[in-house]
């Protein structure tokens, strides 16, 4: 159970273009999505946080006009990167919690991950 | 302010040696930790997770951790290292006073040498 999954696996763009990437939670409904960014050899860092129905919640220093963040159902959010720049091509992971089991903990399930490249 | 520090960015172990990759925390209020592996390209796997219940947590693929309040560490060990350890491993705090939200260590690569 808690399954996640992410579409598309990788990408490759051309500069000036938009992108986007779905988040799916697959056995679970989940009320709260994250999304984060990883660069090559380097921890994830959290760009925000999705919740079913309202805006995302976005972390210091992310451009909320440039990362468009949309969590219209209980099972999907989607993230798309708009005007895409080299300089955004990193692996970006999203992750969901399971309201269902936040009465033993606030563990979050990580999807498989989107390898972006802009070229 | 949550923090984690993992202190070794890489560690090589020989096959069928132990594990130990190292971590440690600060959190202002009872933390949940957590071990998380990402193999090459992949997506994170939970490995075990501290529930503030039992401070000797058993994890997957014979992975445990402690968690040792007065030193404020949750380092992972493992008695004998596999080829398929390999990989990524990060430390992850959360805690009520930021509403769960995750903070990651910045990673120790695991290498096996057969």
């Amino acid at each position: 159970g808690a399954v996640v999954s992410q579409h598309p696996s990788w990408v490759i763009c051309k500069s000036g273009t938009s992108v986007k990437i779905e988040c799916r939670s697959l056995d679970f409904q989940a009320t709260t999505m994250f999304w984060y960014r990883q660069f090559p050899k380097q921890s994830l860092m959290l760009m925000a946080t999705s919740n079913e129905g309202s805006k995302a919640t976005y972390e210091q220093g992310v451009e909320k006009d440039k990362f468009l963040i949309n969590h219209a159902s209980l099972t999907l959010s989607t993230l798309t990167v708009t005007s895409a720049h080299p300089e955004d091509s990193s692996f970006y992971i999203c992750s969901a919690r399971d309201p269902g089991r936040l009465v033993v903990i606030d563990e979050q399930f990580f999807g498989p991950g989107t390898r972006l490249t802009v070229l | 302010a949550q923090s984690v520090t993992q202190l070794d960015s890489h560690v090589s172990v020989s096959e069928g040696t132990p594990v130990l990759l190292r971590c440690n925390y600060s959190s202002s209020y009872s933390p949940s930790l957590f071990w998380y592996v990402q193999h090459p390209n992949k997506g994170l796997q939970l490995l075990l997770k501290y529930t503030s219940a039992a401070t000797l947590v058993k994890g997957i693929n014979g992975f445990e951790a402690e968690f040792k309040k007065s030193e404020t560490s949750f380092h992972l060990t493992k008695p004998s290292a596999h080829m398929s350890d390999a990989a990524e491993y990060f430390c992850v705090v959360s805690d009520l006073d930021t509403g769960n939200q995750f903070y990651f260590g910045t990673g120790t690569s695991l290498t096996v040498i057969p």
